[in-house]
């Protein structure tokens, strides 16, 4: 039973266009989300995260939404760039249980970011 | 050298052969993971070591023995796997064992059990 989906495996985008990344998730005591980023042969690295008192969070041309009542959130990149081409992976937590909480991964979506 | 290590990238063994995977990192993290990822599975949590002490194994069979000697290395341990254990197995670590604390990932070892 998959608490954390990410159900579109691919996207393709035009660079210099908007990149949106869906991530839907089941648990709603999730209370904390991340997006980490992949490049092949290397392992996933930190993009951003978001709290669930949040419903938006941005960092340069990353912004992550939450909508906690649709259990949603979605990664914007913009504008996209070639070299953000890699698979994007969606992470929750359960925060407020304590030292123990862990992670659980989406399958990770693949973005192609086109020249 | 910063970051999260592992050794070998790549390792091929029999189904009767004993092996080790070894992670090290340099960020002076408490909390160190193993994970495993499968082909178009989400990855999996198999193992969490909070200060050395394992404080999570996600019903992981005991083929797989994890080993946290100190604080910046980890160890996972294998023998008589299966061909279905095939698969990324990466090492993270992190500052805290919360769910908040983001995670640093090495970049994994592609091991084949023929």
């Amino acid at each position: 039973d998959q608490q954390v989906k990410q159900n579109s495996p691919s996207l393709s985008v035009q660079e210099g266009r908007i990149s949106i990344l869906n991530c839907d998730y089941t648990n709603s005591m999730f209370d904390y989300f991340l997006w980490y980023k992949k490049y092949p042969a290397e392992g996933p690295t930190f993009l951003i995260s978001i709290s669930s008192i949040k419903d938006k969070n941005e960092d340069g041309r990353f912004t992550v939404f939450l909508n906690k009542s649709a259990k949603h959130l979605s990664l914007h990149i913009v504008p996209s760039q070639p070299g953000d081409s890699a698979v994007y992976f969606c992470a929750a937590s359960l925060v407020h249980t304590g030292a123990n909480s862990k992670l659980t991964f989406g399958k990770g979506i693949t973005l192609s970011v086109r020249p | 050298e910063t970051g999260v290590t592992q050794t070998p990238r790549h390792l091929v063994m029999g189904m009767t052969n004993k092996k080790s995977l070894k992670c090290e990192q340099h960020l002076g993290h408490n909390a160190m993971y193993w994970y495993k990822q499968s082909a178009k599975k989400p990855l999996e949590l198999m193992f969490v070591y909070s200060l050395e002490e394992r404080v999570e194994n996600n019903s992981v069979p005991s083929r797989f023995s994890p080993e946290c000697p100190n604080s910046s290395h980890l160890f996972l341990h294998l023998h008589t796997l299966q061909p279905e254990d095939s698969a990324l197995y990466l090492c993270a670590s992190s500052q805290s064992p919360g769910g908040n604390s983001p995670l640093h990932f090495g970049n994994g070892t592609r091991l084949t059990v023929t």
